[in-house]
């Protein structure tokens, strides 16, 4: 049974660009909510998305847009990347909005 | 709105040690988990807890919801043991997470 899976597991990128993350939930999940963790600190909400719509929203600027795909699959982009964007950024999978959460070993994006 | 937050930031142990680290909340929650994050960043769920105790072999968890805590006890702790802790409360359906733990464990 496969656990959540996060590619890449790390990229590198310059100020302005955009970047795409991409995250596979577990098997029999539905849901996707997807968190930033910058360095030293605890992970912090970005967004949620169920039967392919957003859900919820953290305090993230509409830069950090999203989609979930029928297969319940998910992406994360980010535009006009800027320094501050580099983080640890984790994709966690749950069923019908549980909970508990299961978390993959996210992608680190570093911003020169 | 609502405040996590993890006491010690920071926790050095001798491998065989017992430690406990807490985690204070601001407001009446449903749920608090406590993670163990890997040197590889990925976060695992070691407890759901949102009150009442657990034990898994040399972990255990307690949380008093009515007085905003948590508690999380390592007994015999070993270098696998090292990395970060951290507690989180649901709210609305997201996790707010405290700032963490670090837990150093020595041979």
């Amino acid at each position: 049974d496969a656990g959540v899976t996060q590619s890449p597991t790390h990229l590198i990128k310059t100020r302005g660009q955009q970047v795409t993350l991409r995250c596979s939930p577990k098997s029999g999940h539905d849901t996707v909510s997807w968190y930033q963790q910058a360095l030293g600190q605890g992970p912090q909400f970005i967004f949620q998305y169920y039967e392919e719509e957003e859900r919820q929203r953290g305090n993230f600027p509409d830069r950090f847009s999203g989609h979930q795909f029928p297969n319940y699959s998910s992406e994360l982009n980010v535009n006009a990347l800027l320094l501050g964007d580099s983080a640890l950024y984790l994709c966690a999978s749950s069923f019908r909005g549980e909970e508990k959460l299961f978390f993959g070993s996210g992608t680190q994006l570093s911003v020169l | 709105g609502i405040q996590v937050e993890q006491s010690p930031p920071d926790l050095i142990l001798q491998e065989g040690a017992n430690s406990t680290l807490r985690c204070n909340f601001s407001d009446s929650v449903n749920n608090l988990q406590w993670f163990h994050q890997n040197p590889w960043g990925q976060l695992i769920n070691l407890f759901y807890i949102p009150s009442g105790t657990k034990q898994n072999g040399r972990l255990s968890a307690t949380t008093v919801a009515t007085e905003r805590y948590s508690l999380l006890y390592i007994s015999s702790s070993q270098t696998t043991d090292s990395g970060v802790y951290f507690c989180a409360v649901t709210v609305t359906g997201k996790l707010i997470f405290g700032q963490g733990t670090t837990l150093q464990v020595k041979p």
